[in-house]
């Protein structure tokens, strides 16, 4: 009965590949998110979607991109993956009207070679 | 966003309280601070929020100052588990939201030891 699942939680892959990140959340949550956290673990916003609806892009290659098919998942695909994508990705979802109380997920640990 | 400013790391001995310090004295009047911790290879963790009030909940306890420039959270008898990152987050309000935009800063090593 895990809040925020992400799948997979390892992914090492090669330069220039394509991969995707699953996030799920079965709180029932509106807004889901994804962070990335650098190797000198700071931890920064990508994305944020409200009912299958972008509201927060920060500054992200447009090798990025998230995908909502439902308000309970947010997938997140990489395309031409580069070294400076290593790193951690984490999930959260936050309830309508509580936005800044996240639930984040485990993380995806994502090292490009 | 309100800037904060937090020591770069604290200990504590296990059973004591544990007491990390925040300062923002840009918050405005309607910006709240938030307080999350990562514990080592996990995902954060919200701990408690308040906007001028004292809080508590199971977790913790949040003393905000009078003119709201600076907080303290106060693990009260802290364990080895508590050992983790301790972020102070004041997010933006803009327009009476801050469409759930957290910045995480350096935040503060707390080890709780033996």
């Amino acid at each position: 009965d895990t809040a925020v699942s992400q799948t997979p939680k390892y992914l090492v892959t090669q330069m220039g590949n394509d991969k995707s990140i699953k996030c799920e959340q079965n709180l029932g949550h509106d807004t889901m998110y994804w962070y990335k956290q650098d190797s000198k673990k700071f931890l920064k916003i990508m994305f944020s979607y409200n009912n299958k609806e972008l509201i927060i892009n920060e500054t992200v290659p447009n090798r990025f991109s998230p995908k909502s098919p439902d308000k309970a998942h947010l997938n997140l695909h990489i395309n031409s993956l580069e070294l400076g994508d290593s790193a951690v990705y984490f999930c959260a979802s936050s309830p309508s009207g509580a936005l800044e109380t996240q639930y984040f997920g485990p993380g995806t640990r994502l090292l490009v070679l | 966003d309100a800037k904060t400013t937090q020591p770069t790391s604290m200990d504590c001995a296990e059973g004591r309280a544990a007491n990390l310090p925040c300062n923002h004295s840009t918050i405005s009047g309607n910006e709240y601070v938030y307080w999350y911790r990562q514990i080592h290879s996990q995902g954060p963790q919200y701990i408690i929020h308040g906007l001028k009030n004292n809080e508590t909940n199971e977790m913790a306890s949040l003393i905000i100052t009078e003119d709201r420039k600076s907080s303290t959270l106060i693990l009260p008898h802290a364990t080895l588990r508590d050992t983790a990152v301790y972020y102070c987050i004041v997010p933006p309000n803009a327009g009476g939201t801050s469409y759930g935009k957290l910045t995480f800063g350096q935040g503060t090593i707390l080890t709780v030891h033996p």
